[in-house]
């Protein structure tokens, strides 16, 4: 059912940079539709990561970036930390659906 | 601070229904979209309806349009989501959320929805 796909997992060690991709098409990311981010923890609701496809919330370490282009958009995450293990989802609006979509979602391990 | 407590969750046989609520407070909830989002266990999130600040406007997502149906009280500053007809697909964590532009900005704790008979 998800329309813009993530890469099922990501790892990295302590202090690394990771990137996690984002595809939509022509009637989401691709028509101009803001992408946004959620980080869930183990065990507990997703929480606002990235708006806009950039603009962190307040109390959102600046290790946290986001980037959008065409049709796709990507989270980086830089000087990975064991407290960052968790899910992460993009999501963005679909014009075609009329409706929400998310990604697939992204794992990522702390090596 | 932006609270929002969900209630009503539990286990329903298929073709039943159910009601949930979810109580807003910190903030001025005749202002704001809200909107309710479900999780499968171990699967992703999935979008289910939304509602405008004076609940004139609804939309729902496909695989639940014409069997729930989203209100919300704002002299009482809660949301809710009528569930009926459901089926052993509708099991999952529903949250509850506040939206601002075309995000989700406040995420409750989330209550299951499990349908077995």
């Amino acid at each position: 059912q998800s329309v813009l796909t993530q890469p099922p997992s990501v790892s990295g060690a302590p202090g690394q940079r990771v990137t996690i991709s984002c595809t939509g098409s022509s009637s989401n990311i691709g028509a101009g539709s803001d992408v946004h981010w959620y980080q869930q923890l183990p065990g507990t609701a997703p929480k606002l990561l990235i708006s806009d496809n950039s603009n962190r919330p307040s109390g959102v370490p600046d290790r946290f970036s986001g980037s959008k282009s065409g049709t796709s958009a990507s989270l980086a995450i830089t000087g990975l930390q064991a407290e960052d293990e968790a899910d992460y989802y993009c999501q963005s609006y679909d014009n075609s659906l009329s409706g929400y979509v998310f990604g697939t979602g992204t794992k990522v391990t702390v090596l | 601070e932006v609270q929002l407590v969900e209630s009503g969750g539990g286990l329903v046989q298929p073709g039943g229904s159910l009601r949930l609520s979810c109580a807003a407070s910190g903030f001025t909830f005749s202002s704001y979209w809200m909107h309710w989002v479900r999780q499968a266990p171990g699967k992703g999130l999935v979008w289910v309806s939304r509602i405008n600040p004076d609940g004139s406007s609804t939309t729902y997502a496909d695989s639940v349009n014409g069997r729930f149906t989203i209100s919300r009280d704002n002299a009482e500053n809660t949301l809710y989501l009528q569930l009926n007809s459901l089926r052993a697909g509708d099991s999952a964590v529903y949250y509850c959320i506040r939206g601002y532009s075309s995000y989700f900005e406040y995420w409750s704790q989330g209550t299951l929805v499990t349908v077995s008979s």
